[in-house]
């Protein structure tokens, strides 16, 4: 069963870079799945902030992809998230997820988010 | 791109049924049979259990439904239990490789 654990700090300054560790468990990184970031800001719905693909393919939310970049790290299994120029809007619970390729498309965004990890609360504040 | 419209609350007592809309445009969940709803207690991870519309994970009772008709899906609810209090999230692809949620729905059994 696979298995997704966030990590990484829980308090970020304004205008620096929220960085979050994603470390998988009974699968790997190279395997057929995207590998997925989401966030919820405190009493607001969930909002989806890209995917990866081994390979490197990716895709993002437009309203955060100047500031929101995806790494992988296959010696490790893990995968990353840098959220740049933070603000105290960026305070959400971000959790990690994947979607399996079930049809091979050239993006994961077709496909349902699987797995979810337990979830981080991150707060930007001074 | 706006949060696809889900009702604030619902509710029903156990044995009965709810249904759950999501509404959206024909730019999201009427283009494509890409939704998917999640299930989110407090606390936890939240737990896939519709995608394509209507399939269900496997290992998943089917007392979960999902259909679209138009712009607008739908997840029902049958034979109410008190561990399905939660709250529920759709999710459609919405074109040019991106994905919206709805705003969710928060389930009281009663």
């Amino acid at each position: 069963q696979v298995q997704l654990q966030e990590s990484g700090p829980g308090l970020v300054k304004p205008s620096e870079t929220l960085s979050l560790t994603c470390t998988v468990s009974g699968d790997s990184i190279t395997s057929n799945k995207w590998w997925s970031w989401v966030r919820q800001p405190p009493g607001e719905g969930l909002e989806w902030i890209g995917d990866i693909f081994h390979t490197g393919s990716a895709s993002f939310n437009p309203s955060l992809k100047s500031r929101v970049s995806i790494s992988l790290d296959k010696s490790k299994n893990q995968f990353s998230l840098n959220l740049r120029s933070v603000t105290a809007a960026d305070t959400a619970v971000y959790y990690c997820a994947f979607r399996v390729d079930r049809y091979y498309y050239s993006s994961g965004t077709y496909y349902p988010f699987d797995c979810w990890g337990q979830g981080n609360l991150v707060t930007v504040s001074s | 791109q706006s949060a696809l419209t889900q009702p604030r609350s619902v509710s029903g007592s156990p044995a009965q049924s709810v249904t759950i809309s999501c509404t959206g445009t024909s730019s999201d969940v009427g283009g494509y049979s890409y939704v998917s709803w999640y299930q989110h207690r407090p606390g936890k991870a939240p737990k896939l259990i519709i995608y394509d519309v209507s399939e269900r994970p496997s290992g998943l009772p089917d007392r979960f439904s999902g259909s679209k008709s138009g712009n607008t899906a739908s997840l029902t609810i049958s034979g109410l239990q008190a561990d399905d209090e939660a709250d529920y999230y759709c999710c459609s692809y919405a074109g040019n490789h991106t994905v919206i949620f709805g705003g969710g729905t928060k389930l009281t059994v009663l």
